[in-house]
């Protein structure tokens, strides 16, 4: 069944540890983005992907780095975890015609 | 200005009534309008997606577009208790790149 899981569905960490959010999809589909989401606020684009090889950043600034080496895997992250960096952070992936569909979400608290 | 803006809630109604959310946005270049429904501490989901002037119907859900008045709105009739829920429009100006309003909260009374 064609879907996109992101591992794991929550975290809690420590300040100044690396973590690594997993996205993967099953579509085949070019297009993926991360999201963050704070909980009732709105969404912000932090990266985004073309294709393999290909990364943006969005436009909410983010200490967080992504890599694109196969179409199906979009991980997302971060050097050293700051208590700023709690929030909720959203895969999604997209074909040509641009709809999105989104993951279940990561839900990230660091102490 | 936001590029995506969306009348401001929360939004009540009560069951049975239609429930009207609206959103606008600035870039005449616009191609594509969705609308997401995002259910509290879920991710969003695709509801319906429009792409030229007029109505759309799916169901109980209809999106209309102006494209004249940059205006894209999601009607819901027969309202549900269930449709308790944020809606986002988003609006694709940038091939594959959207732009997510704030988010309307509808809440339907039984």
């Amino acid at each position: 069944e064609a879907d996109i899981y992101q591992t794991p569905r929550y975290l809690v960490i420590g300040t100044g540890k690396k973590i690594t959010l997993e996205c993967s999809q099953t579509m085949g589909h070019d297009k993926m983005y991360w999201y963050q989401q704070d909980p009732g606020m709105e969404l912000h684009l932090i990266h985004y992907s073309y294709g393999v090889n290909s990364t943006e950043k969005g436009d909410l600034s983010s200490e967080s780095t992504v890599s694109r080496i196969r179409t199906e895997h979009f991980p997302l992250t971060l050097e050293s975890a700051r208590p700023s960096h709690t929030s909720q952070y959203l895969c999604a992936s997209s074909e040509y015609i641009h709809e999105q569909f989104f993951g279940p979400g990561t839900r990230l608290t660091v102490l | 200005q936001k590029e995506v803006e969306q009348n401001s809630g929360p939004l009540s109604v009560p069951e049975g009534a239609i429930a009207s959310l609206n959103c606008t946005y600035s870039d005449r270049g616009s191609q594509s309008f969705f609308w997401y429904r995002q259910y509290s501490g879920k991710s969003p989901e695709l509801i319906m997606s429009i792409y030229s002037n007029g109505d759309k119907e799916d169901g109980r859900f209809t999106a209309q577009l102006n494209k004249a008045s940059q205006y894209v709105s999601l009607l819901i009739r027969d309202s549900q208790p269930s449709d308790s829920a944020t809606y986002l429009c988003a609006v694709d100006h940038n091939a594959g790149k959207s732009t997510f309003g704030d988010g309307t909260t509808l809440t339907v009374k039984p």
